[in-house]
């Protein structure tokens, strides 16, 4: 059972232009939320989280929104440029002992020139 | 700042042959994580250890096994290698479930 689901699977958009991926939850003990952007030949690195006790956070051109009733959390890639060309994956985890990250499948970006 | 460190980085083995995967992290973390990367797949958790002493399975354990030597290292074990363990492993670190998990650079594993 995928308890993240992640679209789109890859997206192409123009230098300058609004990226968005969005992903979607079920359970409601999910309490943090973080997103990771990975390289091609790395490891995924942290870019941004939230916490469901507020419905945006902006880092840079990097905004996350939070809709805590729609079980909803999406990634919004202002001004997109040709390096911020990777693969992004949304994630999730919830108090309780499981200490466990959920990923979503990831979203494959490309930002052409 | 080493951060997480993978060993070997890529690696090719024969069906039935055994393997470590090592890990280190010098960030004082308290929790570490395996991870297996495959196309269209996303990150799948393998095994944690949630501190030093403790190991419990994740979405993906059989054929695996892991050992958390000291709180620095955590290595997985695959004691028969089978091709559908042919992936892209990495190794995580953090301080709690909701602090960031630091990734290695991934160890590319083929099995023939």
């Amino acid at each position: 059972q995928q308890q993240v689901k992640q679209s789109p699977q890859s997206l192409i958009v123009q230098k300058g232009g609004i990226s968005i991926i969005n992903c979607a939850y079920e359970n409601t003990a999910f309490d943090y939320f973080p997103w990771y952007q990975q390289f091609p030949g790395k490891g995924p690195a942290l870019l941004i989280a939230i916490r469901p006790d507020v419905s945006e956070k902006k880092e840079g051109r990097f905004t996350i929104s939070f809709n805590k009733s729609a079980k909803q959390f999406s990634l919004h890639i202002m001004d997109s440029q040709p390096g911020d060309s990777a693969t992004y994956f949304c994630a999730a985890s919830a108090k309780g002992g499981s200490e466990k990250l959920v990923f979503g499948k990831g979203t494959k970006l490309t930002v052409n020139p | 700042n080493a951060g997480v460190t993978q060993t070997p980085k890529f690696q090719v083995l024969k069906t039935g042959q055994s393997m470590t995967l090592q890990c280190a992290q010098d960030m004082n973390h308290n929790s570490m994580y395996w991870y297996r990367q495959d196309p269209g797949m996303g990150l799948r958790l393998i095994y944690y250890s949630a501190s030093e002493g403790t190991t419990d399975k994740g979405e993906v354990p059989n054929g695996y096994n892991v050992s958390r030597l000291n709180k620095r290292e955590f290595s997985l074990r695959l004691e028969s290698a089978a091709p559908s363990q042919t992936s892209v492993y990495f190794c995580a670190s953090s301080t709690q479930w909701n602090q960031p998990q630091h990734f290695g650079d991934g160890t590319r594993l083929s099995i023939l």
